[in-house]
């Protein structure tokens, strides 16, 4: 079965600071990949999705990057975070196109 | 214009009672795939159903049901004698087949109190 791994948890990071979320995906290959982020209190955001190794398409142009270096694992990634960078991201995968994804646990990120 | 609305920000019912959450979307594409997630305290989005565009009949799952009409543009999902906990915030969602992202509506804040 397929499992999506997401991690930290929780992260607490100063400003100016660096920031790398991983995720990878278990049980399947050539998935789609998805960064969401959620403000508190409010919807989901799409960041970044990609559809294969080195490919990235970016929805908002901001502070955050995106790398997939193999065919399971997907990078979110920001030189020098901000105070709107805080939020909750979730790492999402699917089969293929027009099929429903499935969401890691997220990470909670506060910038201080 | 891609999009989708969730006008209820929040509903809070007595248990028991059945409840109704709203979604309408836009899409040009004539193939599209529409979802709802529910998404616990915890903070994980759960899937709970998917529904094509060409698939216009109903679904029922236990207290979970969906109605999905095209003319209206509208994928509403109903919970019957809502238990304490099915309180979470529900979202609907869309991909259309020309894409490969899936957009998410803003949510609604579901609480059932006892």
């Amino acid at each position: 079965s397929q499992t999506i791994h997401q991690w930290p948890a929780t992260l607490v990071q100063p400003v100016g600071s660096p920031l790398s979320l991983e995720c990878t995906v278990e049980g399947t290959s050539n998935p789609n990949l998805y960064w969401y982020r959620q403000a508190a209190g409010r919807g989901l955001q799409l960041l970044f999705y990609s559809v294969g190794i080195g490919q990235i398409s970016s929805e908002v142009p901001q502070n955050l990057s995106a790398s997939r270096p193999q065919d399971r694992q997907f990078i979110l990634s920001s030189k020098k975070l901000l105070l709107s960078d805080s939020g909750f991201y979730l790492c999402a995968w699917s089969v293929r196109k027009n099929t429903e994804a499935f969401f890691g646990q997220g990470t909670r990120l506060t910038v201080v | 214009a891609q999009k989708v609305t969730q006008a209820q920000t929040e509903i809070s019912v007595v248990e028991k009672e059945d409840v109704t959450l709203d979604c309408v979307y836009e899409t040009r594409d004539t193939t599209y795939y529409l979802f709802w997630y529910k998404q616990p305290p915890s903070g994980e989005l759960v899937f709970l159903i998917r529904r094509n565009s060409f698939d216009e009949q109903n679904e029922i799952s236990g207290r979970y049901s969906w109605n999905f009409q095209k003319s209206t543009s509208s994928f509403n999902f109903t919970i019957t004698a809502s238990q304490v906990v099915d309180s979470a915030v529900y979202f609907c969602a869309l991909i259309w087949s020309s894409a490969s992202k899936i957009i998410f509506g803003s949510g609604t804040r579901l609480s059932i109190r006892p």
